[in-house]
């Protein structure tokens, strides 16, 4: 049974790069769509993007620009980065694995709280 | 992007009570919806897909109906664990988009 986990800093400062690690278990990266989505606190969710196996991505446009996600399937491992943040940023991040060719997110890791503070 | 729109926010019923919730889409998605219960504290999970089709290990009770631009998630009577947050999301053009969540709350 495929299980996802993130990790990475809790705590980042304004301005600077939010760097978070997805990693698989139980199953192998190579295949389907890896994904992020953030939820701030007491709000909705939020997709932040995918990423397959291979190295193809799609990014919401509203974090284009700032968004950089990358896929290592020697460690079967997934990764988000997203630069200069704001309080905007602050929410629970979510890896997920979505299943083409319909794209839902069947498998979701708990998720890991970032805070943006200086 | 498809503007995803749930009615009604927040709902109150008790157990045993069929309820249905309504997902919206501001264009056609065909029948690529999906949804999703959430409690507090913890990750999304994953109900149904493709408008209709149950996940496995999601008991019975739960179903999901339509096509185009209306939708719907019903519970046929409800148990104590499912009082939780409902989310729709589509999965026909990205950005992929989520509702804004209905609250179904005990009465």
């Amino acid at each position: 049974q495929v299980q996802l986990q993130e990790s990475g800093p809790g705590l980042v400062k304004p301005s600077e790069t939010l760097s978070l690690t997805c990693t698989v278990s139980g199953g192998s990266i190579s295949s389907d769509y890896w994904s992020w989505i953030r939820q701030p606190p007491g709000k909705g969710l939020e997709w932040i993007g995918y990423i397959s196996y291979s190295g193809n991505t799609n990014y919401n446009p509203s974090l284009k620009s700032r968004v950089t996600m990358s896929v290592d399937t020697s460690k079967n491992q997934f990764s988000l980065k997203l630069s200069s943040v704001t309080a905007a940023d602050m929410a629970v991040y979510y890896c997920a694995r979505a299943v083409g060719y319909f794209y839902y997110m069947d498998v979701w890791g708990k998720g890991t709280t970032v805070t943006v503070s200086s | 992007d498809i503007q995803m729109t749930q009615s009604p926010s927040s709902l109150s019923a008790s157990v045993g009570d069929r309820v249905t919730i309504t997902c919206r889409a501001s264009r056609s998605i065909s029948s690529y919806l999906n949804w999703y219960q959430q409690k507090p504290g913890k990750a999304p999970k994953f109900l149904i897909y493709t408008a209709s089709s149950l996940q496995s290990g999601v008991p019975s009770r739960f179903s999901g109906s339509g096509s185009g631009t209306d939708f719907t998630l019903t519970i046929s009577s409800l148990q104590p664990e499912d009082f939780a947050t409902y989310y729709c999301q589509q999965s026909y053009s990205t950005p992929y988009t989520f509702g804004q969540g209905t609250k179904l709350e005990i009465k």
